[in-house]
C-alpha cells in the first residue's frame, strides 16, 4: 500500500522568500503520480502541480515546482517569491500503479508573513 | 459553469438518520471519487466510481453506500448517521489517462451529525 508522510504540520515563510514543503512517499510501484493541492482557508481544494515517476524533468507551473528525487523518495514543493495569498493548507498526494485512487498527505499549514 | 457541484454545502442531521450529500459534475470524466476530511487525517477515501454502474470501496467505506446511475452523478448516502461522521465530504472527478491535469474537486459539504 501506499504512504505519503508530510513531516511539517506548520510553516513560516517571510513575503516575497521561497519556501519548501516536504513530501516522502513510499510505494513498491514503479508506475506512480505525485500531486501536489492548495487548500485556502475558504476550504475548497485547488491543483498545483504534477509529477509523473517517470517524468524526467522536474514539473514547473509558475512560481511552483516540484523537486522530485526518485531515489529518496521526495516530492517537495518549491514556492517561489512567497505571497500573502499563498497562505493555505498544503496536501501532498500520489496514485500508484496506473490507478486512479488518490491517496493524501496529512498536510502542511504554511502561514506568509509581511 | 461547468464543473463539479456539491450540495447542500451544509448539513446538520440527528443521529440514526439517513442522509445523502449529493454531486454532480459536467465534464463526463469517467472517474468519480468521495472524500471526507478530518483534522489530522488529510483526505480519506470512502468510495470511488471508474464509470456509470462500476463503484469500489476505498479506505473508509462503512456506513457509507454510493450509486452511479449517470456518468454524471455520483451520490453519497450515510444509511445511518453517527457522530464520528461529522466531517467535510468532497467530491473529485478525473479524466482516465489525464493525471496531468489533476483531479478537480467539488467545494465540498460540511456535515455534522448531532
Amino acid at each position: 500500500a501506499q504512504k505519503i508522510t508530510q513531516t511539517q504540520p506548520g510553516m513560516f515563510v517571510q513575503e516575497k522568500e521561497a519556501v519548501t514543503l516536504d513530501c516522502t512517499y513510499d510505494t513498491s510501484d514503479q508506475s506512480y503520480g505525485l500531486f501536489w493541492y492548495k487548500q485556502p482557508s475558504s476550504g475548497e481544494m485547488i491543483f498545483l502541480i504534477y509529477q509523473g515517476s517517470y517524468d524526467e524533468q522536474n514539473a514547473t507551473e509558475g512560481r511552483y515546482s516540484l523537486n522530485f528525487q526518485k531515489a529518496r523518495k521526495s516530492a517537495n514543493l518549491v514556492i517561489s517569491a512567497s505571497q500573502l495569498g499563498d497562505s493555505a493548507m498544503y496536501f501532498c498526494a500520489m496514485t500508484t500503479g496506473g490507478g486512479n485512487k488518490l491517496t493524501f498527505g496529512t498536510g502542511t499549514q504554511l502561514k506568509v508573513e509581511l | 459553469d461547468a464543473g463539479i457541484t456539491q450540495s447542500p454545502r451544509y448539513k446538520i442531521t440527528e443521529t440514526g438518520r439517513q442522509v445523502t450529500l449529493m454531486c454532480h459534475q459536467t465534464w463526463s470524466h469517467s472517474y468519480m471519487f468521495w472524500y471526507r476530511q478530518d483534522l489530522g487525517h488529510g483526505l480519506r477515501l470512502i468510495y470511488y466510481s471508474a464509470a456509470a454502474d462500476i463503484t469500489d470501496k476505498g479506505e473508509v467505506p462503512d456506513g457509507y453506500v454510493v450509486s452511479r446511475s449517470k456518468t454524471e452523478n455520483f451520490p453519497l448516502t450515510l444509511e445511518s448517521a453517527t457522530r464520528s461522521q461529522t466531517s467535510v465530504y468532497f467530491c473529485a472527478s478525473i479524466q482516465w489517462g489525464a493525471p496531468n491535469y489533476g483531479y478537480t474537486f467539488g467545494s465540498g459539504t460540511r456535515l455534522t451529525v448531532v
